[in-house]
């Protein structure tokens, strides 16, 4: 069966500071994975996907089908970095999302 | 487009009674999905619909929970008889390929 784990519920960190969430998947077949994002008083949103192999707002995010994760990283945090943080995979062609249990990021000054 | 849009926003009720959450699904998108968010489970998947019709719902907790889509621009969660446990943030979102947008959310307290 499907599953996402992301081990750690929340990380502080200092403004400058390098970030790493984790996110680990299971799933016999080829994965999608996602990062979403829930900023403090706004909407579940995403972030980035690892197809498109972007950098979103600094962050970056590459699939490791090795060791089956895909964790998000950004080398220097900012304030308004802080937010919930769920990654999500797609299983098959029905645009069902699996997501972890998300992680809250806080950035201190 | 004002996006996915839920109603009530907030809805406080008491063990015993019933709860409708209602969703309305970006125009166009033909997949919607109800999620409920807790601290101790994060999102959980409870149901969703292709183009009206329910696909999965085994996510849905137990029989008191239902869900319907009449229409392409209307859904409803409905929980009856609520209880405590059923306190949490309600999502509901829409898409019309990988991406899936998400309304407000519904935020239900059962006392």
């Amino acid at each position: 069966a499907q599953r996402v784990t992301q081990p750690e519920k929340l990380l502080s960190v200092f403004k400058g500071a390098p970030v790493e969430l984790k996110c680990n998947y299971s799933y016999s077949g080829s994965p999608e994975l996602f990062w979403y994002v829930q900023y403090s008083r706004q909407r579940l949103q995403l972030l980035l996907r690892h197809i498109s192999r972007e950098s979103i707002k600094g962050f970056t995010a590459d699939l490791n089908n090795g060791e089956t994760s895909f964790h998000l990283k950004k080398p220097f945090a900012q304030e308004e970095d802080s937010a919930m943080y769920y990654c999500a995979l797609l299983t098959g062609a029905n645009s069902k999302l699996t997501f972890g249990k998300g992680i809250t990021l806080s950035v201190r000054p | 487009d004002a996006g996915v849009i839920q109603s009530p926003r907030h809805e406080v009720t008491e063990m015993g009674q019933e709860v409708t959450l209602r969703c309305k699904p970006i125009s166009g998108h033909d997949y919607l999905f109800w999620y409920r968010q807790t601290m101790m489970r994060g999102l959980e998947l409870l149901i969703y619909f292709n183009n009206n019709v329910p696909i999965d719902d085994s996510g849905m907790p137990e029989d008191r929970f239902s869900a319907k889509m009449p229409n392409a621009s209307f859904s409803t969660l409905k929980i009856q008889p609520s209880e405590p446990r059923d306190s949490a943030v309600y999502f509901c979102a829409s898409s019309w390929s990988f991406e899936q947008f998400f309304g407000p959310g519904t935020r239900l307290t059962v006392l």
